[in-house]
């Protein structure tokens, strides 16, 4: 059972625009989100963060917004450049320590 | 910050052979780290979580005697994948908890081909 979704398995935007990545999840009690961003054959880098008590975070051309009501969460990267092009994953955590991953969603960024 | 080494980033074995993965924490300590398993195009999926000292813990579907793990001391892990056959073939991602809920890191992985 997937309690962490990320129904575009891919994207492509061109250098400049705005990428806009999604996440949904089913589990009301995750309580930290994460973003990931994940190169071929290396280990996913940290890239964003927010608590479920917020609804915005932001980190330079980063931010990542949470709808709890609709239990969505989205990250958006602005201006795109074409060195963000990776596989990007989301995640949840619940109580601290289970780690729940999304599917992933493969960004191209368009020189 | 906080770094992971895994090792090591590539192995091809045998079929029938094990093969040992090493994750350590380099300037933290690190009582929790966790393997995860990636498919091609498919999500990490949790495999365990590996306790300082004692039993790993194995989500459903993992077999324990085949992914045997071993958590000695703060800063080491290791995943050893006995009598590995090609169906064993995947990217293996370890990870720790450094500092605060988003302080996870990630080691580099180890892509291992059973042939």
């Amino acid at each position: 059972d997937q309690q962490v979704k990320q129904n575009s398995p891919s994207l492509s935007v061109q250098e400049g625009r705005i990428s806009i990545l999604n996440c949904d999840y089913t589990n009301s009690m995750f309580d930290y989100f994460l973003w990931y961003k994940k190169y071929p054959a290396e280990g996913p880098t940290f890239l964003i963060s927010i608590s479920s008590i917020k609804d915005k975070n932001e980190d330079g051309r980063f931010t990542v917004f949470l709808n709890k009501s609709a239990k969505h969460l989205s990250l958006h990267i602005v201006p795109s450049q074409p060195g963000d092009s990776a596989v990007y994953f989301c995640a949840a955590i619940q109580a601290g320590n289970q780690f729940y991953f999304g599917t992933g969603t493969s960004l191209t960024v368009i020189p | 910050g906080a770094v992971v080494s895994q090792h090591p980033s590539r192995v091809i074995c045998k079929s029938g052979t094990s093969v040992k993965i090493e994750c350590r924490s380099l300037d933290f300590q690190a009582t929790t780290m966790f393997w995860y398993r990636q498919f091609p195009k498919q999500s990490l999926m949790l495999m365990a979580t590996s306790n300082e000292g004692s039993k790993a813990t194995y989500e459903q579907g993992v077999e324990k005697d085949k992914f045997l793990i071993n958590h000695a001391s703060l800063t080491l892990s290791t995943l050893t994948v006995t009598s590995a056959h090609p169906e064993d073939s995947s990217f293996y991602i370890c990870s720790a908890r450094a500092f605060g809920p988003a302080g996870y890191t990630f080691g580099s992985g180890t892509r291992l081909t059973v042939v």
